[in-house]
């Protein structure tokens, strides 16, 4: 069974620490590791990583794929408190014609001031 | 002016209602999808499709129906669903499969 494992569930931090997310998987067939944030409802897509290594980087944000180990890290520094939501890790499977997309329970991130 | 849009963004309805989500998305997208985000569970994908075609069903019951009539439309009919159907229900785009998703606002469902 295809599993994607997020840790922690939930983090509280202060304006200006430095964050990390945590988002393992065991899957068939990976494609690509995506990363989202959901605030309220929609979520909102962050990262696509398909390559081991490869650091990709949006502001504040950053995040990198480990093929061998099977995980990925959300880097978010000098955290705002725009930056509360809760952070979804997906893997992408590949198979014939078939799609599929797992993802993770999420960790919640609260930033207070 | 959001690229998904989704209606209506609440609904309640009783386990005998018939009722009907609509997503839209205005980004020339190929391929559409429903996700189903019930509380305290990793989101859950549901039906896919490409060119109007269905690629994807994830085990969902029959009381789901979903129609693509063209690319820029899905919808997700419902009849007869449980209280155990409540969640917010996303719909997501992207250009082909395989490439980013972009979702909707969701619809708040609510079966009593």
């Amino acid at each position: 069974e295809d599993k994607v494992v997020q840790s922690p569930l939930s983090l509280v931090v202060h304006e200006g620490d430095t964050v990390t997310l945590n988002c393992s998987y065991e899957v068939t067939n990976f494609r690509s590791l995506l990363w989202y944030k959901q605030e309220k409802k929609a979520p909102t897509f962050l990262f696509m990583l398909t390559s081991s290594g490869i650091e990709k980087k949006s502001g504040r944000l950053s995040s990198i794929l480990d093929k061998k180990e099977l995980f990925s890290i959300l880097n978010i520094t000098a955290t705002q408190t725009g930056d509360s939501a809760v952070y979804l890790c997906a893997v992408e499977l590949s198979g014939g014609s078939n799609y599929k997309l797992t993802f993770g329970k999420g960790t919640l991130l609260t930033v207070n001031p | 002016e959001t690229g998904v849009t989704q209606t209506p963004r609440h609904l309640v309805m009783g386990m005998t209602n018939k009722k009907s989500l609509k997503c839209e998305q205005h980004l020339g997208h190929n391929a559409m999808y429903w996700y189903k985000q019930s509380a305290k569970k990793p989101l859950e994908l549901m039906f896919v499709y490409n060119f109007k075609e269905q690629t994807e069903n994830n085990s969902v019951p029959s009381r789901f129906s979903p129609e693509c009539p063209n690319s820029s439309h899905l919808f997700l009919h419902l009849h007869t669903l449980q209280p155990e159907d409540s969640a917010l229900y996303l719909c997501a785009s992207s250009p082909g499969l395989g490439q980013t998703q972009y979702f909707g606002p969701g619809t708040r469902l609510l079966v009593l």
